[in-house]
């Protein structure tokens, strides 16, 4: 079975500067995607960026990026310029290329940015 | 993308009623999930709700709780039945608008306290 691992429960950052935080996973599928979803305290999920396991190329979106380790099933985001309204719950997930597209969530990891 | 509306945002209950969740896409998608979040838990998924036939359910969570219904491409709810205590969580309804891989949209969740 799949299975999303965030070692990270909480992190914190300065204003301006930039964190990275972590996901691991584990599938023996070779075609599949990968997410990084935002819960601010207002609850709403919010999709920051998606990876596709078959292309080599990081995703990136404005000052968030990712660094995809396919090889060692690695998915860590990185804030750059990191704003105050980051601070939110970041959740890594996970869903395989086929069937219905479920996703599976990692336990998160509570990010907050100090001023 | 999609806007999803989910009513009620918040609901606060007695122990043994139950309580029905909507959620209402302004377009038609193509599936549609509900989702449970504990408090400060990740998401797991209750069952994907299928249009004109009966909900597909995960592991750990049953009809008889959980009945759900789909009557069209842009509507669903999420009836929690004989609630507890335990079942004080956020629920979550979500959309997948497109085809494989792409990400899967989410509702502003209901906050449920059961006294």
């Amino acid at each position: 079975a799949q299975t999303v691992t965030q070692s990270q429960p909480e992190m914190s950052v300065q204003e301006a500067e930039t964190v990275t935080l972590s996901c691991t996973y584990d599938t023996s599928e070779n075609n599949y995607y990968l997410f990084w979803y935002k819960q601010p305290p207002s609850r709403q999920m919010i999709l920051v960026i998606r990876q596709e396991a078959y292309k080599q190329q990081n995703a990136t979106e404005n000052r968030f990026s990712v660094n995809f380790q396919k090889a060692a099933k690695s998915f860590s985001l990185k804030i750059s310029d990191s704003q105050l309204g980051d601070t939110a719950m970041y959740f890594c997930a996970f869903t395989q290329s086929y069937n219905t597209d479920k996703l599976i969530f990692g336990t998160g990891t509570r990010l907050q940015v100090f001023p | 993308s999609a806007v999803i509306s989910q009513k009620p945002s918040r609901d606060i209950c007695q122990r043994g009623t139950s309580l029905t969740i909507q959620c209402q896409v302004d377009s038609q998608v193509t599936m549609m999930f509900w989702y449970r979040q504990q408090p400060g838990q990740s998401l797991t998924l209750i069952a994907t709700a299928n249009q004109g036939s009966e909900a597909t359910y995960e592991s750990g969570f049953v009809i008889d709780k959980f009945p759900i219904s789909r009557p069209n491409l842009t509507f669903s709810t999420l009836t929690v039945s004989n609630m507890s205590p335990e079942d004080s969580s956020i629920y979550l309804c979500s959309v997948l608008t497109g085809g494989l891989g792409q990400p899967q949209h989410f509702g502003d969740g209901t906050r449920l306290s059961i006294l």
